[in-house]
C-alpha cells in the first residue's frame, strides 16, 4: 500500500464549479499536510497546510483534515482554467525534520 | 530574493557513467532536500539534509548520495547509472522552523542512454 494516495485523475470540471480533490494516508501518526500544485512543464509550489483536523482557507482554496479518517481534501471554489495542473496531496510523517512524502498527483482540468 | 538554483537544467549520460548534480537554496535556507520524479513514481524522497548532516533517507540504494557544503549548498550523486534513472530531479530547500515547506527548484532532467 502507497503511503499517499490520489486518484490520478484526470478530474474535469467546469469554471466556476467547485473542484474536489482527495487524498488518503497511512502513517496514522503523521503531523502535518500539505498541498502543493504543479503546472505542466513546471516544479512543484506550495499552496495549503493543515495541522489539525477541521478546515483551513485561504482565498478560493480549502483544505480538510480528518486524522481519524486519514483523509485529506482540497477544495477549490469559483474553479479557473488558471487552476488547471496536477495536485499532489503531501505529509510528513514527522513531527519535525523534512521527509515530506508525495502522492502521485491528481491531474485537474477546468473546462470553459 | 533569488529562488532555488539548479544546475545543470538538462543532463544526458550513458549507462554505467556517474552524475553530480548541484543545488544552491534560498538564502538563508539550511534545509536541502532531494526528489526524484518519474511519471510512473511521482515524486519520491531521496534525501534532507540539514548543516551539512544528513538527517533523513529515502528507500534508494546506495549509488544514490549527497552532500551538503557549510554555505547550505548541496550536490547529489549518483554512480554506475541505470536506464531507470532517468528523471526528473528536484531539489528543495526549506527554513529552520518550517523545514516542512518546501521550495523547489526547475529540476534537473537527466535521461540515461
Amino acid at each position: 500500500q502507497k503511503e499517499v494516495e490520489q486518484n490520478s485523475g484526470p478530474l474535469s470540471v467546469p469554471e466556476g464549479a467547485i473542484a474536489s480533490l482527495n487524498c488518503t494516508y497511512s502513517d496514522r501518526g503523521s503531523q502535518s499536510f500539505f498541498w502543493y500544485r504543479q503546472y505542466s512543464g513546471k516544479s512543484p509550489e506550495l499552496i495549503m497546510s493543515i495541522y489539525s483536523n477541521g478546515d483551513q482557507e485561504d482565498g478560493r482554496f480549502t483544505a480538510q483534515l480528518n486524522k481519524a479518517s486519514q483523509y485529506v481534501s482540497l477544495l477549490i471554489r469559483d474553479s479557473q482554467p488558471s487552476d488547471s495542473a496536477t495536485y499532489l496531496c503531501a505529509v510528513n510523517p514527522y513531527s519535525s525534520a523534512s521527509k515530506i512524502i508525495f502522492g502521485s498527483g491528481t491531474r485537474l482540468s477546468i473546462r470553459p | 530574493k533569488a529562488g532555488v538554483t539548479q544546475t545543470p537544467r538538462y543532463l544526458i549520460k550513458t549507462r554505467g557513467q556517474q552524475v553530480t548534480l548541484s543545488c544552491s537554496p534560498i538564502s538563508g535556507h539550511r534545509s536541502v532536500s532531494w526528489y526524484q520524479q518519474t511519471p510512473g513514481q511521482g515524486l519520491q524522497f531521496l534525501f534532507e539534509y540539514f548543516s551539512e548532516t544528513q538527517r533523513n533517507k529515502g528507500n534508494f540504494p546506495g549509488r544514490f548520495s549527497g552532500r551538503q557544503f557549510s554555505n547550505s549548498r548541496s550536490e547529489m550523486n549518483v554512480s554506475t547509472l541505470e536506464l531507470g534513472d532517468s528523471a526528473l530531479y528536484l531539489c528543495a530547500s526549506s527554513k529552520q522552523g518550517s523545514p516542512e515547506k518546501l521550495f523547489f527548484g526547475s529540476g534537473t532532467q537527466l535521461s540515461v542512454l
